[in-house]
């Protein structure tokens, strides 16, 4: 199963400035992560907000959670070239909590020089 | 410390043939999980293990997809035989821990063409 569509699917901005980026889920929820992948790294781990936080931050990363719509928001300030990459949520736990995470569509971020 | 291997990097087979993949998790990483990845979607989780054992695998076409970790450490995927849509990109993650908290590390993936 997935989770819903990245919102903006895609988003193309300059260096400097701020990008935020959307998800929905439809599953109960412990936690949801947010991840990048780019063609030189492949995907990494970026930061985990679980469900009883509302906001989290880590470096130049926002993370939100309103977990009575279902949503989170990543924002990434003072983009950088190197931030070009696809970001994916991913969503665990839930009523089995064996690990398993269920990636949305992503969101495909383009920051130009 | 070393990440997570995978091999072969590219591969390009027709339909109705037979491919495998391996996997080398991070050392002392009990978890390991495949991935499927079509192009322009988020992963999809296909099987899961728990050192040797299959903790998830409801999304795993069985008729086609078979996987086995049976030592506890590497693991290999097959396909058998595969269709034209099994085109994707194959990933391997592991984590230290049987919880969706637990940081996933993954692998650079196998990029799957079938013609």
């Amino acid at each position: 199963s997935q989770q819903g569509e990245g919102d903006p699917q895609a988003l193309s901005i300059q260096e400097g400035e701020n990008a935020t980026m959307n998800c929905s889920y439809k599953t109960s929820i412990n936690n949801l992560q947010w991840y990048r992948q780019n063609s030189g790294r492949g995907l990494v781990h970026l930061i985990l907000i679980r469900s009883n936080e509302r906001e989290k931050h880590s470096g130049r990363l926002r993370v939100t959670l309103d977990t009575s719509k279902k949503s989170s928001s990543l924002l990434i300030t003072a983009s950088r070239a190197a931030d070009t990459a696809s970001y994916f949520c991913a969503t665990g736990g839930g009523s089995s909590n064996t690990g398993k995470l269920i990636f949305g569509q992503g969101t495909t971020l383009q920051v130009k020089p | 410390e070393a990440g997570v291997a995978q091999s072969p990097r590219y591969k390009i087979i027709e339909k109705r043939q037979s491919v495998a993949f391996w996997c080398n998790p991070i050392s002392g990483h009990a978890t390991l999980y495949w991935y499927q990845q079509i192009l322009g979607q988020g992963p999809k989780l296909l099987i899961q293990f728990q050192n040797n054992g299959v903790v998830d695998d409801s999304q795993l076409p069985k008729d086609r997809f078979s996987a086995e970790r049976l030592k506890g450490v590497d693991s290999t995927l097959k396909i058998q035989p595969a269709k034209l849509e099994d085109s994707a990109v194959y990933l391997c993650a592991s984590s230290f821990l049987k919880v969706s908290y637990n940081e996933q590390f993954f692998g650079p993936g196998t990029r799957l063409t079938v013609l």
